[in-house]
């Protein structure tokens, strides 16, 4: 177990809604990474919160927005969905600002099926 | 190319033997490397993550970094069917975030 929660297990919405994504980090993780793992693939780095500040991000439209709270919580919302948004999104804390020995742990990931 | 490339395989391995997992990377700028194991339907768990030109050993793995050849590897010794996984091999670029290959599946087989 890594003390990292997300939820819902799993989702199913249809093509154009909204979805809100959550993640509780460890206690005393500043930093939360949030990454789309599509089937068969390595998961892609959609963007990255330190102490409720965006501090990066991948190549992922607008549409993907997220955000951090102080008590170590975080969402990503996905707009105007698309049948390719269905993945597995998973978050992942880190103790600090995401440096090069900053080693990420990951929850158990959200399950989004667009139909 | 891809930034980080992995043979998706899958690698087959008797047990008890060594399975070979590889990884090439395309940033020299990356510093740091990580291999996750990831079951099938979870997430994926960290196994080692290595930053230094060498070996780096943790029970029945060694991690290995060979960054003029920009090459990293995970040996698993004594393999164990509960070994059979998809491993992802990780890099930490340049533009200061993590990125991951497509990942190997090893087989064990009894």
């Amino acid at each position: 177990e890594t003390g990292v929660t997300q939820s819902p297990t799993h989702l199913i919405k249809t093509r154009g809604q909204q979805v809100t994504l959550r993640c509780s980090s460890q206690s005393g993780h500043n930093t939360v990474s949030w990454y789309q793992q599509a089937l068969g693939q390595g998961p892609q780095f959609i963007f990255q919160y330190y102490r409720e500040e965006e501090n990066g991000r991948g190549n992922f439209p607008p549409r993907f927005s997220g955000l951090q709270f102080p008590n170590y919580s975080s969402e990503l919302n996905v707009n105007a969905l698309e049948l390719d948004d269905s993945a597995l999104y998973l978050c992942a804390s880190s103790l600090g600002g995401g440096g090069e020995t900053d080693t990420q742990y990951f929850g158990p990931g959200t399950r989004l099926t667009v139909l | 190319q891809k930034e980080v490339e992995q043979n998706s395989g899958p690698l087959s391995v008797p047990e008890g033997a060594i399975a070979s997992l590889n990884c090439t990377y395309s940033d020299r700028g990356s510093q740091s490397f990580f291999w996750y194991r990831q079951y099938s339907g979870k997430s994926p768990e960290l196994i080692m993550f290595i930053y230094s030109n060498g070996d780096k050993e943790d029970g029945r793995f060694t991690a290995q970094l060979n960054k003029a050849s920009q090459y990293v590897s995970l040996l698993i010794r004594d393999s164990q069917p509960s070994d059979s996984a998809t491993y992802l091999c990780a890099a930490y670029s340049s533009a200061s975030k993590i990125i991951f290959g497509s990942g190997t599946r090893l087989s064990i087989r009894p």
